[in-house]
């Protein structure tokens, strides 16, 4: 099983400032199956990225996912009052779907 | 419009049974890999388990394996997920959620509101 570590744990910004999220996995994760997610408090999560560096439907392009192999990055390029909130990463490539521990975005 | 709907969440005894369902409407229910995840009270994300759109291939954690039981109802848009020897460690919500394809590649596009469970005496 492959184990996803995020950091840093919080990270606190302003609105404007951009955003630099990180998620290393144990192994290599096959063919970039790494999505992210938002979560704000009292509300489901919602997919961000998928295959790494795709962008949902209707999700705006201050979000951009890249990496691969074991290291990963979202980023939010400037930051919206409606974007602090905790992102997961999650490997979906295996018998089994893991996610990170996720990362508080405060202002 | 995409909707997904749990309910039978309840609060429960340590070692008793229960039976989760989601009711999703707005897409085609036996073209989907669906999903459940859970959120322990003041904790992240928990993948528990996977279904095929025809229903025959299944997926779960380590953690609920032989204890759980995930199956879909496609003449109904229904998903189930049986419950059994619940544990403390099993008290979050639980969400279902719609993959992108019928394919086990994929992430999760749409997300219920989920259902509360609480294993305690």
């Amino acid at each position: 099983e492959i184990v996803l570590t995020q950091s840093p744990g919080t990270l606190s910004l302003s609105p404007g400032e951009r955003a630099t999220l990180s998620c290393r996995a144990s192994q290599s994760v096959t063919s970039n199956y790494l999505a992210w997610y938002q979560q704000k408090p009292g509300q489901a999560p919602r997919l961000l990225i998928y295959g790494a560096s795709s962008r949902a439907t209707d999700i705006p392009d201050r979000f951009s996912g890249s990496g691969s192999g074991t290291d990963f990055t979202l980023t939010i390029s400037r930051l919206e009052p409606e974007d602090f909130a905790v992102y997961y990463c999650q490997h979906y490539g295996g018998s089994s779907r893991t996610f990170g521990q996720g990362t508080k975005v405060e202002i | 419009e995409v909707q997904l709907v749990e309910s039978g969440g309840a609060l429960i005894q340590p070692g008793g049974s229960l039976r989760l369902s989601c009711a999703a409407s707005g897409f085609t229910f036996s073209n989907y890999v669906m999903t459940w995840v859970r959120q322990a009270p003041g904790k992240g994300l928990e993948w528990v388990s996977g279904i095929s759109g025809s229903g025959g291939n299944t997926y779960y954690a380590d953690a609920v394996k032989g204890r759980f039981t995930i199956s879909r109802d496609n003449s109904k848009n229904t998903l189930h997920l049986q419950m059994n020897s619940l544990r403390a460690e099993d008290t979050a919500v639980y969400y279902c959620a719609k993959d992108q394809r019928n394919s086990w590649f994929t992430a999760s596009d749409y997300w219920g509101q989920g259902t509360l469970v609480t294993v305690s005496s």
